[in-house]
C-alpha cells in the first residue's frame, strides 16, 4: 500500500533552518511529481512546493520563495524541504502529499503523509 | 489566489441524518474540485476529485457534485464515523488553495 512518512520536524530559533524528508512506498516514486503542504490553526490548509519527477522544475508558494527550496533523490525515494530563514509564521504542520496524477502540479492530494511539527520560536 | 468559501462553518447533526457541504469559488474552477475529511491528529483524506469521482475505498454515501463556482459534498445518511472536518480543494488555477472547512459535529 502507498505509505508516505515524513521526519525532521522539531523546535527551531527565528532565522534557523530544519531539514524535512518524506520517504515514500508503495508507488513508482519517480513517475510522479512531489508536494510539500502545511497547516496551522489560523491560516489552515496551504500549499507549499512541488517538484516534478525528474527534478526539472519546481514550484513555491510566495510565502516561502526565497527561503525554501524542494529536491528529491529518487534513488532513495525521498524527497526534501530545506527550509532557512525560518519565521514564525512558519510554524505548522508539515505534509508531503502524492498527487493524483502523473505530472500533477495542478492536482488533486491522493495519498498524504502524517506530518511533522515544526515550531519556530526563541 | 482562487479563494474557496465553505458553508456553513459547523454543521450538527445525527447519525442517519442527511449532510450537505457548500463550497463556492471567487473564479470558475471548471470540475477541477476535490474534497477531503480530516480526523484529529490524522492527515487529510482525499474523499472525491474532479467534483464528482470519488476516491478509491470512499463509501458511496459521499458524492459530490457542482461546476463552475458552486459546488456540494452530500453525504446521503451520516454514520458515526463520518463526523470529522471538511475541506474543498481547487487546482485549476495555481496555486492549488483550500477552503477554511466545515466541521461536521453530532448532535
Amino acid at each position: 500500500q502507498v505509505q508516505l512518512v515524513e521526519s525532521g520536524g522539531g523546535v527551531v530559533q527565528p532565522g534557523g533552518s530544519l531539514r524535512l524528508s518524506c520517504t515514500v512506498s508503495g508507488f513508482t516514486f519517480s513517475d510522479y511529481g512531489m508536494h510539500w503542504l502545511r497547516q496551522t490553526p489560523g491560516k489552515g490548509l496551504e500549499w507549499v512546493a512541488f517538484i516534478r519527477l525528474d527534478a526539472s522544475n519546481k514550484y513555491y508558494a510566495d510565502s516561502v520563495k526565497g527561503r525554501f527550496t524542494v529536491s528529491r533523490d529518487n534513488s532513495k525515494n525521498t524527497v526534501f524541504l530545506h527550509m532557512n530563514g525560518l519565521r514564525e509564521d512558519d510554524t505548522a504542520v508539515y505534509y508531503c502529499a502524492k498527487p493524483g496524477r502523473r505530472y500533477g502540479y495542478r492536482d488533486y492530494y491522493d495519498f498524504w503523509g502524517q506530518g511533522t511539527l515544526v515550531t519556530v520560536s526563541s | 489566489e482562487i479563494v474557496l468559501t465553505q458553508s456553513p462553518g459547523t454543521l450538527s447533526l445525527s447519525p442517519g441524518e442527511r449532510a450537505t457541504l457548500s463550497c463556492r469559488a471567487s473564479q470558475r474552477v471548471s470540475t477541477s474540485l476535490a474534497w477531503y475529511q480530516q480526523k484529529p491528529g490524522q492527515a487529510p483524506r482525499l474523499l472525491i476529485y474532479g467534483a464528482s469521482t470519488r476516491a478509491t475505498g470512499i463509501p458511496d454515501r459521499f458524492t459530490g457534485s457542482g461546476s463552475g463556482t458552486d459546488f456540494t459534498l452530500t453525504i446521503t445518511r451520516v454514520e458515526p464515523e463520518d463526523f470529522a472536518v471538511f475541506y474543498c480543494q481547487q487546482y485549476d488555477n495555481s496555486p492549488g488553495t483550500f477552503g477554511q472547512g466545515t466541521k461536521l459535529e453530532i448532535k
